[in-house]
């Protein structure tokens, strides 16, 4: 298996602008996580899926962000307008909905710049 | 609510010296505790895992004990390697109703072992 897949894997962006990341998790897995890593604030929850239905979004920082997923093999998370602050790596997880604490597995991440 | 505290780092050893790092928790229930290890420029990968009280969770030469009386998880190896250079960071899981499968994850701890 290929792992979870993010793309794109380095995103400069103006202050302003979309931002699209992508994710395409494990097949079979359930459940599918969206985080966010910088130095100040270490990595944090923004929100998970449970077959494609969003469970829990309340780590969204602001209505800037939303998240999708239309399918089991797709996820987004989108920034409309992006802004400097939101410049951080964005984690994409999935995990299997058989049996208990399941390891959770992590894409490379998408390193975004917004400038 | 949970909470996952980390010894700070950044952590600076020679090879071949005695490392631990140090995790304590919250939790409401009865949590499963991980260790995820983030190497340069890539995702999370789980290191090791203990799902009950005095379970030891052991991979790689690191070692783990779950300590529900003094609720740690501190991580140990007895003689790390420059390989071993990365962020290590402690989690907990508990499955509850509407957050099934939600990791809490501490600060983080950056290990550096010098030649």
């Amino acid at each position: 298996d290929a792992g979870v897949i993010q793309s794109p894997r380095h995103e400069v962006t103006e202050m302003g602008q979309e931002v699209t990341l992508r994710c395409k998790p494990i097949s079979g897995h359930d459940y599918l996580f969206w985080y966010r890593q910088t130095m100040m604030r270490g990595l944090e929850l923004l929100i998970y899926f449970n077959n494609n239905v969003p469970i829990d979004d309340s780590g969204m920082p602001e209505d800037r962000f939303s998240a999708k997923m239309p399918n089991a093999s797709f996820s987004t998370l989108k920034i409309q307008p992006s802004e400097p602050r939101d410049s951080a790596v964005y984690f994409c997880a999935s995990t299997p909905a058989g049996g208990s604490y399941n390891e959770q597995f992590f894409g490379p991440g998408t390193r975004l710049t917004v400038l | 609510g949970n909470s996952v505290t980390q010894m700070e780092g950044p952590v600076t050893l020679s090879e071949e010296a005695f490392l631990t790092i140090n995790c304590t928790y919250t939790a409401t229930g009865y949590p499963s505790l991980f260790w995820y290890v983030q190497y340069p420029g890539e995702g999370l990968q789980l290191l090791l895992k203990a799902t009950k009280a005095d379970d030891k969770g052991s991979n790689k030469g690191f070692e783990a004990t779950y300590r529900k009386e003094t609720t740690s998880f501190h991580l140990e190896k007895g003689s790390v390697q420059v390989s071993d250079s990365a962020v290590y960071f402690c989690a907990l899981m508990t499955l509850s109703s509407g957050s099934a499968r939600q990791l809490t994850f501490g600060s983080g701890t950056q290990l550096t072992v010098l030649p």
